[in-house]
């Protein structure tokens, strides 16, 4: 079975750094990008960048270039969503998903919450 | 960039037809997919490829598309249907391809 298992739930402060990571299996992980997507509260989707974790190549949404980093480590299946400087704007859940056109499997979610 | 326009909510009754629509210039040329959403869960592709249903979503579900017009059709509607969906597409066509998600339309099943 294909599966994306995501990391747990992260409460910060403004101005911290994070990573969130997304596990893959039942599948040849480094054949396929990983993407990651945002969802504010009771707000739709967003797509904010892909990793192709082969190669590490990266493709970035204009709106999330230089706001954050994707990057993966083939050698244990595992894509990561990186802040450097949180803002209270980034509280959101997100998900990330295998990339092939279409976003199939997703994994779960992280709800990432920053408060002061 | 490209846009994806879809209505806010659609309303049907139980055993009646969904229909909800998904607008974008020329969306006809590109591959649409749909995502089911239900509170509280990650996003599940329904219709994939304009028109293709992944292993285990039932064939009450489909997709068409042409023109300037994306549509996925829920016949039999059931109370287990309500949710959230939302289209896609990858907007290669672009100097900076990027993915595109519609705002998304909220099924209520009366």
């Amino acid at each position: 079975e294909v599966q994306l298992v995501q990391s747990g739930a992260e409460v910060k402060k403004p101005g911290e750094s994070l990573s969130i990571s997304c596990k893959g299996s039942g599948y040849s992980f480094t054949n396929y990008w990983i993407a990651w997507v945002r969802q504010m509260p009771g707000k739709g989707l967003e797509w904010m960048g892909s990793v192709y974790p082969g190669d590490s190549d990266t493709k970035y949404s204009p709106s999330f270039q230089g706001q954050v980093t994707v990057s993966a480590d083939k050698s244990v299946s595992t894509a990561y969503l990186q802040w450097r400087s949180l803002k209270a704007s980034d509280s959101a859940i997100y998900y990330c998903a295998r990339h092939e056109d279409r976003f199939d499997p997703w994994g779960q979610g992280t709800l990432v919450t920053v408060s002061s | 960039s490209y846009v994806l326009t879809q209505p806010p909510s659609v309303s049907v009754a139980p055993g009646q037809t969904a229909r909800m629509t998904c607008g974008g210039n020329n969306i006809g040329s590109n591959s649409v997919h749909w995502y089911q959403q239900k509170p509280g869960q990650a996003p599940v592709v329904v219709v994939y490829d304009n028109f293709d249903r992944p292993s285990g979503i039932p064939e009450r579900f489909s997709g068409s598309n042409s023109g300037h017009t994306a549509t996925l059709t829920i016949s039999r509607v059931e109370v287990g249907d309500e949710a959230d969906y939302y289209c896609q597409v990858w907007d290669s066509g672009s100097d900076h391809p990027d993915v595109v998600f519609g705002g998304g339309t909220k099924l209520t099943v009366l």
